[in-house]
């Protein structure tokens, strides 16, 4: 199975700055994923990473606040901008591999964020 | 629009005795996949399981099984013999086509608590 890695794994923040979060993944995918998690809540998908090419956003996430970047198949970064507490969410990475027949989806540990 | 519904917001179980964790879900589509994640107190999401919707077989990885009922639009989840470290919000999901291009779609969790 692909491992995922991210950093940082936790942060506090200042309202107004932004964060950006690196997934690494030790294989290469074809498919990179970032899901938020809110407190209590499920996970939300926002974005898929696309490699050469802009990320394709879910409704109610747009690129201005969720800048996405994929350089190549194994290394993604999500950057959270003018962040507020709405933002305080834990940021997980996720990649598709398909190995033996086999679909699967991994995640990476997850970012936990705190914006004050 | 695929949906995934998890009516168990939370249950309480005897360690040792099997529990079944219930999943429905809706789609238009033909082909799809269903995933069950486990995640503890920790964060991190554990992939568990995966059933294809063209899979003759119900899924199966040691303890887990995967009770698929296609015309019903059921996967439910089976832990056999539940241990203490099975207490954990368990996640059902579901992406459609056989494809790593679609993104998976989470249902709401059910947190699973083990008794001694």
């Amino acid at each position: 199975s692909a491992v995922i890695s991210q950093k940082p794994s936790r942060d506090i923040c200042q309202r107004g700055t932004s964060l950006t979060i690196q997934c690494q993944v030790d294989s290469q995918v074809t498919m990179m994923f970032w899901y938020r998690q809110q407190p209590g809540q499920s996970l939300t998908l926002i974005a898929t990473a696309n490699q050469g090419s802009e990320a394709t956003y879910e409704s109610g996430f747009v690129i201005d606040k969720f800048p996405i970047s994929r350089p190549n198949l194994t290394f993604s970064t999500l950057t959270v901008s003018n962040m507020s507490p709405e933002d305080s969410s834990i940021y997980l990475c996720s990649a598709s591999d398909h190995r033996d027949g086999q679909e699967t989806q991994y995640f990476g540990p997850g970012t936990r964020l705190l914006v004050l | 629009a695929q949906k995934i519904t998890q009516t168990q917001p939370g249950m309480f179980v005897q360690e040792k005795e099997a529990v079944t964790l219930d999943c429905t879900y809706d789609t238009s589509d033909q082909s799809y996949g269903l995933f069950w994640y486990k995640q503890p107190s920790s964060g991190e999401m554990i992939f568990l399981i995966y059933q294809g919707s063209y899979d003759e077989q119900n899924a199966t990885e040691g303890r887990y099984s995967l009770n698929f009922q296609k015309a019903r639009k059921s996967a439910n989840l089976v832990i056999s013999a539940s241990q203490l470290g099975d207490s954990a919000m368990y996640f059902c999901a579901m992406r459609e086509e056989y494809s790593s291009a679609s993104k998976i779609i989470f249902g709401s969790g059910t947190r699973l608590s083990i008794r001694p």
